[in-house]
């Protein structure tokens, strides 16, 4: 089964830019998360989704911050207007159930550079 | 505040030997420990796991290790092989699915 996609993989952007980032599961997970990594730093949480509901979106840093999972499948996180501290890895994982032992499955991530 | 805690932020082994990496959390409430592998240029890949009610698993060369108590955990790789270098996350959770990191071990197999 194809894995978890992300794409771009990377993106160089000004501040002030745009840019939006999207996340394709794993086919058939209803579970969709999006997690950051700060250069050197813990991966960090952000939000996560069920189907198409936010079922917790309480590691979302701001509201320069919108993530959307329209229709229940692939996601998007759109970061306008960008800023220097939002650079980082942004990784997006899916997984089949809720509790349980059912680990995230990570796609490759989006460095994100802002300058 | 930083819940997982991996206070070693790299470790050198020689091929063969044992790796032990190590990790502390703060929230009694965990239930369920994993641990994660990542190499360059990829996203974390899931390596091993352990529920509170058990203090061992093992999986081949890897084992981890939960001390309750101590709210401590570990991961034993054995033998080491140059395959193995990567960084190496640790995670928790509680009920919920959302998993807190910590910052990762750089595992270096020397050959």
């Amino acid at each position: 089964e194809a894995g978890v996609t992300q794409f771009p993989s990377h993106s160089v952007i000004e501040k002030g830019q745009t840019v939006t980032l999207r996340c394709d599961p794993i086919s058939g997970h209803d579970n969709l998360y999006w997690y950051r990594r700060v250069m050197g730093k813990e991966i960090k949480f952000l939000l996560h989704f069920v189907k198409e509901s936010k079922q917790d979106e309480s590691g979302m840093p701001n509201n320069r911050f919108l993530a959307e999972r329209t229709g229940g499948t692939y996601s998007t996180l759109k970061v306008q207007p960008a800023e220097l501290e939002d650079s980082g890895v942004y990784f997006c994982a899916s997984s089949q159930a809720l509790g349980g032992y059912s680990p995230l499955h990570f796609g490759n991530g989006t460095r994100l550079t802002v300058t | 505040d930083q819940q997982v805690k991996q206070n070693s932020p790299s470790l050198s082994v020689q091929e063969g030997r044992i790796s032990i990496l190590n990790c502390d959390y703060t929230n009694s409430m965990f239930d369920y420990f994993l641990w994660y592998k990542k190499y360059p240029a990829e996203g974390p890949t899931f390596l091993i796991s352990i529920s509170s009610i058990k203090d061992k698993n093992e999986d081949g060369r890897f084992t981890v290790f939960l001390n309750k108590s101590a709210k401590h955990l570990s991961l034993h790789i054995v033998p080491s092989q140059p395959g193995d270098s990567a960084v190496y996350f640790c995670a928790t959770r509680t009920g919920a699915n959302n998993l807190f990191f910590g910052t990762g071990t750089r595992l270096t197999v020397i050959p």
